[in-house]
């Protein structure tokens, strides 16, 4: 079935550790997002990437990092830099020509110890 | 610059009652907007999208919503709620002809009593 695999759905991290989140899609689709959801506050950009090997920060792309080697394939790393990384994170995938509907993976919620 | 606003952050009905989520929208171009539906720690799934063609879409569950330019509204309907709609909802508005990333609003958490 085609669809958008995030992983871990649960991860644990200490204070000053970089994580990495995976987002694997077998959509065929060009861009993938990445968002934060925090309670009451929506969902919030990262980055996203519309094409391998280039991408661009969203609305809070700070101590975030990404990479986009493969069209499959947009991992984000959390680093030690983001002061408050508790959060449920959400990886999407869209065509860029079908008129913005975007696919969503279940989820990684990552906390910080 | 495009902007949603859902009116709502929680909405509280008895089953088998009618369900409306209120979405006010702001852009520039002729957008096309979206419902999407969240259960707790999962993924956001896609309810129904507005793009251009008749104003008053339909979509899964037996949800739909319309198109009022004039308003600048896309407000989200349901006849009869049901337990399984107790969820959250998000509206979100895309100028992807302009190259911009979608903007989700903050959305509305619908509760379902029996």
């Amino acid at each position: 079935d085609g669809g958008i695999t995030q992983s871990p759905k649960y991860l644990f991290r200490k204070e000053g550790q970089n994580v990495t989140l995976s987002c694997e899609q077998n959509l065929n689709h060009d861009a993938m997002y990445w968002y934060r959801q925090d309670p009451g506050q929506g969902l919030r950009l990262i980055y996203y990437s519309q094409i391998v090997n280039d991408f661009q920060k969203g609305d809070i792309a700070e101590g975030y990092s990404v990479s986009r080697e493969k069209k499959e394939s947009f991992p984000l790393t959390v680093t030690s830099a983001q002061k408050n990384p508790t959060a449920f994170y959400l990886c999407a995938s869209s065509y860029l020509t079908g008129g913005g509907e975007l696919f969503f993976g279940e989820g990684s919620r990552l906390t910080v110890l | 610059a495009q902007s949603v606003t859902q009116l709502d952050s929680h909405v509280s009905v008895s089953e088998g009652t009618p369900v409306l989520l209120r979405c006010n929208y702001s852009s520039s171009y002729s957008p096309s907007l979206f419902w999407y539906v969240q259960h707790p720690n999962k993924g956001l799934q896609l309810l129904l999208k507005y793009t251009s063609a008749a104003t008053l879409v339909k979509g899964i569950n037996g949800f739909e919503a319309e198109f009022k330019k004039s308003e600048t509204s896309f407000h989200l309907t349901k006849p009869s709620a049901h337990m399984s709609d107790a969820a959250e909802y998000f509206c979100v508005v895309s100028e992807w002809q302009a190259g911009t990333a979608l903007i989700f609003g903050k959305g509305t958490t619908l509760s379902v009593s029996s």
